[in-house]
Formats: structure tokens, C-alpha cells, sequence
């Protein structure tokens, strides 16, 4: 198993440019995760799924859309980038109801300039 | 990926002592609780976890002491070895597991 899987490792945006960042797990869970994780700061979430063709927001959503098409991907898109946007961005993904550990993937490096 | 910046509050060990990292949480509905090692350039990765209904759950080498009263978590590393050297993360969930919460983190470091 690959677990959770990001793409890109590494990207950097333009002020006003548009990305999406791809994350897949193999592991069948029902949930996923969008973390960001800034410098001196823990990891905040984004927006979360709990299941093919469901979104919901998290503590941080202004700024970006998310989309589960598929059971195993989850993808966060940006579509007007801001230099407020440059962090560190995580996937993370849980099996379901009875199992609240979340696996995470190794992360994105955005820099917005 | 990166690890977390400059500013972590730090503890700093001997090789073979016992490390105690310590969290305090916000919610006193919080029903899970868990601790996460976060090595540079990597994600997050499960250390540990623990129900509300218990006080105490120990691993190997790890232990992890839940205080309800005061709202207080923390994580004993026994006999800390220099692959221990990371940032730990202590987490609360209150929303029937939907949503983690994570604390600003600590950085440990093993002198050898």
C-alpha cells in the first residue's frame, strides 16, 4: 500500500494564478482531510469529506473549494491565489466511524508570490 | 513536506532520559485525544491515542496521561532515543470524530 499519496510535492503560484493540489489513498477509507500548516502554528483544517460525493467546511475554508469524485482522491483547489495562501498543505485520510486516527500524506510546499 | 517553524516551545533531553511533553487542551467535551510525531519534511504520524473515559494507555516506550480536571494531556517518551528527535503534536476531537483540533506543537530534542 502507497497510503495517502500528494501531488505536487512542491509548487509555486502567482498572486491571482489558479492550482489544484491531488490527494489519493489506496487504504479504502471513507474519510478525508485538507490540513494547512503554517510556521509556528499546528496544522488547521481546510475542509473534510466523509464520504464519496461529500464536503463539508473546516476552521479554515475561505479561499478554497474541494471536490470527492472518487472515493479515493480528494482534491484542493485554489482558484485566485494569494501570497496569505503560501504554507504547507497535508491530506490526511481515516477509515471511518470506529477508527479516528487520521494517516497523513507528506505534504505539499506552496509558495504563493 | 516541512515541518513546523521557528517559534516551538523546546525540550531538549539526554540520550536515554525520559522525555514528558505536555498539552493543554481547550474543550472540556473533547472525547479523543492523540499524539502525533512530525519529522522534518514529513506528515504527521500516529504516536498514540486515548478515550476520555480512561486516564492513562501506554505503548511501546510511550505512555500518554489524560487529566480531565484541568484539561491537561501529556506524552512520556521512556528512554528517549536520538529517532525520537521530532515535533509532537498533541490533537482533541469534539466533533464525534469528523474534526481534529491540533495544538501548536513541541520540538524534541536528543543529545547524544
Amino acid at each position: 500500500n502507497a497510503g495517502v499519496t500528494q501531488t505536487p510535492k512542491f509548487r509555486v503560484l502567482k498572486t491571482g494564478q489558479s492550482m489544484t493540489l491531488l490527494c489519493a489513498q489506496d487504504m479504502n477509507h471513507e474519510y478525508m482531510y485538507w490540513y494547512r500548516q503554517d510556521p509556528g502554528m499546528g496544522l488547521r483544517l481546510i475542509h473534510y469529506s466523509v464520504g464519496e460525493g461529500t464536503t463539508a467546511k473546516g476552521e479554515v475554508p475561505d479561499g478554497y473549494n474541494v471536490s470527492r469524485l472518487k472515493k479515493q482522491n480528494f482534491l484542493l483547489g485554489l482558484e485566485s491565489a494569494a501570497p496569505s495562501q503560501t504554507s504547507v498543505y497535508f491530506c490526511a485520510s481515516r477509515w471511518g466511524l470506529s477508527s479516528y486516527e487520521q494517516y497523513f500524506g507528506p505534504g505539499t510546499r506552496l509558495t504563493v508570490t | 513536506g516541512e515541518s513546523v517553524g521557528l517559534h516551538l516551545p523546546t525540550l531538549s533531553v539526554q540520550e536515554g532520559d525520559n522525555s514528558i511533553i505536555n498539552c493543554a487542551y481547550s474543550n472540556s467535551a473533547s472525547d479523543y485525544f492523540i499524539w502525533y510525531k512530525q519529522e522534518s519534511g514529513k506528515g504527521p504520524q500516529f504516536i498514540i491515542d486515548i478515550r476520555s473515559n480512561m486516564d492513562k494507555r501506554q505503548g511501546q516506550r510511550v505512555t500518554v496521561l489524560l487529566n480531565k480536571t484541568v484539561k491537561h494531556l501529556s506524552l512520556q517518551i521512556a528512554a528517549t532515543q536520538p529517532g525520537d528527535s521530532a515535533v509532537y503534536f498533541c490533537a482533541e476531537d469534539n466533533n464525534a470524530g469528523n474534526m481534529l483540533t491540533f495544538g501548536g506543537g513541541t520540538r524534541l530534542m536528543v543529545k547524544p
